[in-house]
This record gives structure tokens, C-alpha cells and sequence, in this order.
């Protein structure tokens, strides 16, 4: 049964520290996507890659925030420094797409709740 | 550019009671529609998908969708509501690779 998978699922840090947080795609998918899950905000789109290149980073504050595909296996969304209102809980989804016109459904993770003190 | 609204946060009905949770869209290009759901403390499924074709779609869990062009709506509808459908239900809408979703509604089963 193919997932995406997120780690870790819950972090709590301090305000200034440097949080990572991955996302395994499901294996053959080749466009992946960040998310923010807020009460205030809902559900916001941050980034997203395909083919491991970054379309949009629109969504994303750009002093702070980083994503990366590594390789086709692995995306990763840093937070540095880390504040308290970047509190949320993340989601990465991925899809296969055939096309840049196209889309496909989204397949999402279970999310990384984050907590910053 | 793509938007939806859901109207009503929280949707409150009975169990065996008709559902009905509402979603209005706006796009430039011809859209492709979506409903998701979001249990507790989990990330996103979906439940059903427009793209072309047949105008009523029907997904999992006894959910359905119309897709209705002229009154921009892609209203989600269930028969008869079961206590497992209590979740938070996000509408969607894309016409491109990017899917902008609504605010969600929160739908609440009481027996």
C-alpha cells in the first residue's frame, strides 16, 4: 500500500532553532507539494516541485523558509530561525503528473505537527 | 486564478439525515473539481474528483459531487449520514498543477 510518509510527525522546539522536516513521496510520482495547516489560515499551499524542480515557491516566507527535492526519494522543508508563528501542522502531498498543463490527484501525508515555544 | 468558498463552517446534521456541504468556485480556465477529507489527526483523502465527462461523480463512502457550470457549484451530498462521516471537508479547485482549496467544513454526525 503506497504512502507518503513524513517525519518526524510531531516536533516541539525553541524559538531560533533550525527545524527539517521530510517527506517520502510515493515511489513514481514525480510532483511533490508543501502544505500548511493552521486554524487561522486553513490550508495554505507553500511549494511545489515537479520533477524535482521547484515550480512555486509563492506561498512560502523566503527569509526563513527552504524546499528541496535532494533527490526523487526525498523533499525537505527547513524553517530557520523558527518562530512561534510558524506553529501549523505540515502536509507534503505528491502526484504523478504527465504534463505541466495536467493534474493528478494528490496523495497526501499524515503531517508534521510543529510546535514552536 | 483559481478560488473556492464553502459556506458554512460546521455543518451539523443527524445520523441517517441527508448531507449536503457546499462548495462555489471561480476559475479563469476550465476546472478540474475536488472534495477531500480530513479525520482527526490525519493528513488529506480523497473522496471524489471532477475533471470531464459526466457532470454527477461519485466517490467513496456513498459520497457524490454534481459539477453544475452555470451555478459555478460542486455541492458534495450523501443520502443518509453516518457517525464515521464527522470529519472536516475541504473543497478544491485547479486548472493547472497548483489545487487551491476552500476553508474547509467541519461536518458534525449526532445520533
Amino acid at each position: 500500500d503506497a504512502r507518503v510518509t513524513q517525519t518526524p510527525r510531531h516536533k516541539v522546539t525553541e524559538m531560533g532553532q533550525e527545524v527539517t522536516m521530510r517527506c517520502q513521496p510515493i515511489l513514481g510520482h514525480n510532483t511533490v507539494f508543501w502544505y500548511r495547516q493552521t486554524m487561522m489560515q486553513g490550508l495554505e499551499l507553500l511549494a511545489y516541485f515537479r520533477n524535482r524542480a521547484p515550480l512555486d515557491d509563492s506561498g512560502m516566507p523566503k527569509d526563513r523558509f527552504s524546499a528541496e527535492m535532494p533527490d526523487a526519494t526525498l523533499a525537505t522543508l527547513k524553517i530557520q530561525p523558527s518562530e512561534p508563528r510558524d506553529s501549523a501542522v505540515y502536509f507534503c502531498a505528491s502526484g504523478l503528473s504527465v504534463d505541466s498543463s495536467s493534474y493528478n490527484e494528490q496523495f497526501f501525508g499524515p503531517g508534521t505537527r510543529l510546535t514552536v515555544l | 486564478a483559481q478560488s473556492v468558498t464553502q459556506l458554512g463552517s460546521h455543518v451539523s446534521v443527524s445520523e441517517g439525515a441527508l448531507v449536503l456541504l457546499r462548495c462555489n468556485y471561480s476559475s479563469s480556465v476550465p476546472p478540474y473539481l475536488f472534495w477531500y477529507v480530513q479525520y482527526p489527526n490525519q493528513g488529506l483523502q480523497l473522496l471524489l474528483k471532477y475533471t470531464t465527462g459526466a457532470t454527477l461523480v461519485k466517490g467513496i463512502n456513498g459520497f457524490e459531487a454534481e459539477f453544475k457550470k452555470s451555478e459555478t457549484s460542486f455541492h458534495l451530498t450523501k443520502p443518509s449520514a453516518h457517525m464515521s462521516d464527522a470529519a472536516e471537508y475541504f473543497c478544491g479547485v485547479t486548472g493547472f498543477q497548483k489545487l487551491v482549496f476552500g476553508t474547509g467544513t467541519r461536518l458534525l454526525v449526532s445520533p
